[in-house]
């Protein structure tokens, strides 16, 4: 069974650099699919943040390209998320996913709070 | 690729049949997934390229359409169905959302 868990710093100051990781047990990351983050803002709809194949190849939502690197930790089997200069409106629970046409595991989510 | 989910809000009793849209703003052919996602939980995939339902996914539950106009389907509406639903398109990057339906109980 493929489960995925993400884990990060749960509070985050203004202007700091945001680390999360997703490690994955029951399936090899390199092996394929795409892996993705998701965030979600209290109260609010889902917001794609991007994906990495198992290549490498990664792409990001246009509105956070400029602040967001994606990428796979092959040793660790294990996804990671920067996002950089965060603000309060980063605040939100972040998702990692498999897939990318449909995304069909996803682990239980992380809350980041971004205040000083 | 914007894809817009109406009705925001669908008030139904146990038992009533759910009809939930999901447009997109251009053709994303059959890649098209719905979601359910219940307070306090991650998303549950239901429903992947338009008509195939997730392993485990009740038969109430059903897709259809292909191009921009979608549809998912709640038969009979059981109490555990209540939730916020989602479709995604990743016929092209960037990956997105529709902005979801609450199906609440009436």
């Amino acid at each position: 069974q493929v489960h995925l868990q993400e884990s990060g710093p749960g509070l985050v100051k203004p202007s700091e650099t945001l680390f999360l990781t997703c490690a994955v047990s029951g399936y090899t990351v390199t092996n394929g699919y795409y892996w993705g983050w998701i965030r979600q803002t209290p109260g609010s709809g889902l917001e794609w943040i991007g994906s990495v194949s198992r290549g490498g190849a990664a792409y990001y939502n246009p509105s956070l390209q400029t602040r967001v690197s994606i990428s796979l930790d092959k040793s660790k089997n294990q996804v990671s998320l920067k996002m950089t200069s965060v603000t309060a409106a980063d605040t939100a629970v972040y998702y990692c996913a498999r897939g990318d046409r449909n995304l069909d595991y996803w682990g239980q989510g992380t809350l980041v709070t971004v205040s000083a | 690729i914007v894809l817009t989910q109406s009705p925001a809000t669908l008030s139904l009793s146990p038992g009533e049949r759910a009809t939930l849209s999901c447009r997109a703003s251009q053709s994303v052919s059959r890649y098209l997934a719905w979601y359910q996602q219940k307070s306090g939980q991650a998303p549950r995939l239901l429903i992947y390229g338009a008509s195939n339902r997730a392993t485990g996914v009740p038969d109430r539950f059903s897709g259809s359409g292909s191009g921009t106009d979608f549809t998912l389907t709640i038969s009979s509406l059981e109490p555990e169905d209540f939730a916020v639903y989602y479709c995604q398109q990743r016929n092209n990057w960037p990956l997105t959302f529709g902005g979801g339906t609450k199906v609440e109980i009436k």
